[in-house]
């Protein structure tokens, strides 16, 4: 099916554990973003990409790893979770610059 | 600091009558804003936007103010339906930053049936 998918949906980790939250586009948007969503603080932007190969950070982008050697996957790794980065995650994507974005269903993530 | 914000968490509207969701901007240079509906356990979707040439737009219910002396901008929705009952999300983005858009808190619409 056409769109786009993250995965898990929702996961539980340790504290210091690497996880890996995966993003998925189908429709060759060249834009592709990730949002943690916490209370109090609507939706956060933790790093961006224009184009495969391309990435740069958001607002909040301590703690975080991404990569996208292609241009429809697009991960985000926490190298060492903390309880901090206990959130809900929406990966989303759009087709060009200052164009309206395309959210994924979330990945709720809890960090014990 | 946010630099987009919802001061109202929380809307209770009767059926049929008028939603109006607000949002606030501080940095004047935000040239491109948008509206999403946020069901739950569901990603946002997109509603509505409005550029900084113009004050309003409108779709169908929903209408979009822009009002860049004040930095405010609205969101009617005429008539509330049950289905409206979401949360409420502005963004706005600034183009020399390209796609970085900041969101606000959110507003929980309820509407009464």
């Amino acid at each position: 099916d056409a769109g786009i998918t993250q995965s898990p949906r929702y996961k539980i980790t340790e504290t210091g554990r690497q996880v890996t939250l995966m993003c998925h586009q189908t429709w060759s948007h060249s834009y592709m973003f990730w949002y943690r969503q916490d209370l109090g603080h609507g939706l956060r932007l933790i790093y961006y990409s224009a184009a495969a190969d391309i990435t740069d950070k958001g607002e909040v982008p301590d703690g975080y790893v991404v990569s996208r050697s292609k241009t429809e996957n697009f991960p985000l790794t926490l190298e060492s979770a903390t309880r901090s980065q206990t959130s809900v995650y929406f990966c989303a994507s759009s087709p060009g610059r200052d164009e309206k974005l395309f959210f994924g269903s979330g990945t709720q993530l809890s960090v014990l | 600091d946010q630099q987009v914000k919802q001061n109202s968490p929380s809307l209770s509207v009767q059926e049929g009558r008028i939603s109006i969701l607000n949002c606030d901007y501080t940095n004047s240079m935000f040239d491109y804003f948008l509206w999403y509906k946020k069901y739950p356990a569901e990603g946002p979707t997109f509603l509505i936007s409005i550029s900084s040439i113009k004050d309003k737009n409108e779709d169908g219910r929903f209408t979009v103010f822009l009002n860049k002396s004040a930095k405010h901008l609205s969101l009617h929705i005429v008539p509330s339906q049950p289905g409206d009952s979401a949360v409420y999300f502005c963004a706005a983005s600034l183009l020399t930053t390209g796609n970085q858009f900041y969101f606000g808190t959110g507003t929980s619409l309820t509407v009464i049936p």
